[in-house]
């Protein structure tokens, strides 16, 4: 029941820049902030991103995040290897309550 | 620092009701200003809101709101899930997690996860 689309996969090279995006409509992104979390697989997801763009103590500044109208971005800056992983967005829809993302499945060339 | 931690049966019978416990430390429950909330992620797949609990109420997912029901024990600051009439389609691992008031989808703390199979 996944409302908000991402891609399944993404890809890069050590040291590229991936970018992962997150669509919705206007009664969850179009009207609420987007967060953002990053499950290796076996554990639980991990609070990445918040309030659109803000990072919690102890995530690396290479992970960024931005909306615009319906839609949000995570930008992984500099891969490294420990980057793949599963990655979520999330957000508040007015009508269903909390609706996350399909989840974009990260690999390291 | 919080911790949170989910028990339960692993395995539950068709049409039978599921139930967990999530037990908090490092912080009492009672003490405002966070949305308890439970998630569930089928296997191989991603992750789906149940909804949450907090000493003001409740809030729970649509497509399952007929069937679920959370409740808080202060006393032993644990919060719990039940969920009735399973079936296969509810064999997931369940996460509790914590949200603060302001926006119920910062999951900041999350317990480590319970998987819950539904089969005869």
């Amino acid at each position: 029941q996944s409302v908000l689309t991402q891609p399944p996969s993404a890809s890069g090279t050590p040291g590229q820049r991936v970018i992962i995006s997150c669509s919705g409509s206007s009664s969850n992104i179009g009207s609420n902030t987007v967060n953002w979390y990053q499950q290796v697989p076996g554990t639980a997801p991990k609070l990445l991103i918040y309030s659109n763009n803000q990072r919690p103590s102890g995530v690396p500044d290479r992970f960024s995040g931005s909306k615009s109208g319906t839609s949000a971005s995570l930008a992984i800056s500099g891969l490294q290897s420990e980057d793949e992983a599963d990655y979520y967005c999330a957000a508040w829809d007015d009508s269903l309550g909390g609706v996350f993302g399909t989840g974009t499945k990260v690999t390291v060339l | 620092q919080v911790q949170l931690q989910e028990s339960g049966p692993g395995l539950v019978k068709p049409s039978q009701t599921l139930s967990l416990t999530c037990t908090v430390s490092g912080g009492p429950i009672y003490r405002g200003g966070y949305h308890w909330t439970w998630i569930r992620q089928h296997p191989g797949k991603g992750l789906e809101w149940i909804g949450y609990i907090y000493s003001g109420g409740t809030s729970y997912n649509p497509s399952l709101k007929s069937r679920v029901s959370m409740s808080l024990d202060t006393s032993k600051n644990q919060l719990s899930l039940k969920l009735t009439s399973v079936t296969a389609a509810d064999t997931a691992v369940y996460y509790c997690a914590r949200a603060p008031y302001s926006s119920s989808t910062i999951f900041d703390q999350w317990g480590q996860g319970t998987l819950v199979t539904v089969s005869s």
